[in-house]
């Protein structure tokens, strides 16, 4: 059983430009999420789909970020016109259909982003 | 809306020492708790959740963690800590309606020799 997937792993872009990020979720897992977390912070949700549903979205999620997931398999996150508060870890997960009592999410190891 | 919030950024313990880290949560419907570890530079890795069941929960590596509805605490502990436990640990917390979890600003474990 493979865990989530997500690349690239790091990514340097210059502002004003746009970046994407893909997520492969575990095999069968329907719910995905997007997570971002800043040097010394936990992580913060951002959005979260259930299967190609995006079901919620942070306020945190400015109109610059968008997410899809067109299939409801793997999914990508988007952010044009980058600024340096981008700056961050990108961190994808996904959890299992069917339990509801506290679903166990499984985090995919993370994109760094660095805008300069 | 859940929130959980973790009391002291750093711990500091010698090798073979009891590792104790704090969080209390907030949440105005029942609670799923949960603690994950992050090593430098990797994702979160699940350590152990309170889903109502028992309330002493154990995990991997030889931590546990006990859910106090009367203090709205699940402080993580591990008898001996060892060198491979120097890492940064969140608690987070989610709900029967609501599927995200919110998490604490983390607690980051040295451990000396």
């Amino acid at each position: 059983d493979t865990g989530v997937s997500q690349n690239p792993r790091h990514k340097i872009t210059k502002r004003g430009q746009n970046v994407t990020f893909r997520c492969d979720p575990i095999s069968e897992h329907n719910r995905l999420y997007w997570y971002r977390q800043t040097l010394g912070q936990g992580p913060e949700f951002l959005t979260y789909f259930q299967n190609e549903a995006q079901l919620e979205k942070s306020r945190l999620l400015s109109d610059r970020f968008s997410a899809e997931r067109p299939k409801g398999s793997f999914s990508t996150l988007e952010i044009q016109r980058t600024e340096q508060g981008d700056s961050a870890m990108y961190l994808c997960a996904s959890s299992a259909p069917g339990q509801t009592l506290g679903n166990t999410i499984y985090f995919g190891e993370g994109s760094w982003l660095t805008v300069v | 809306a859940q929130s959980v919030t973790q009391l002291g950024s750093h711990v500091s313990v010698s090798e073979g020492a009891l590792v104790l880290l704090r969080c209390n949560y907030s949440s105005s419907v029942p609670p799923y708790l949960f603690w994950y570890v992050q090593y430098p530079n990797q994702g979160l890795q699940l350590l152990l959740k309170y889903t109502s069941a028992a309330t002493l929960v154990k995990g991997i590596n030889g931590f546990e963690a006990e859910f106090k509805k009367s203090e709205t605490s699940f402080h993580l502990t591990k008898p001996s800590a060892h060198m491979s436990d120097a890492a940064e640990y969140f608690c987070a917390v989610s709900s029967s309606n609501d599927y995200k979890l919110s998490f604490g600003a983390g607690t980051t474990v040295t451990v000396r020799a």
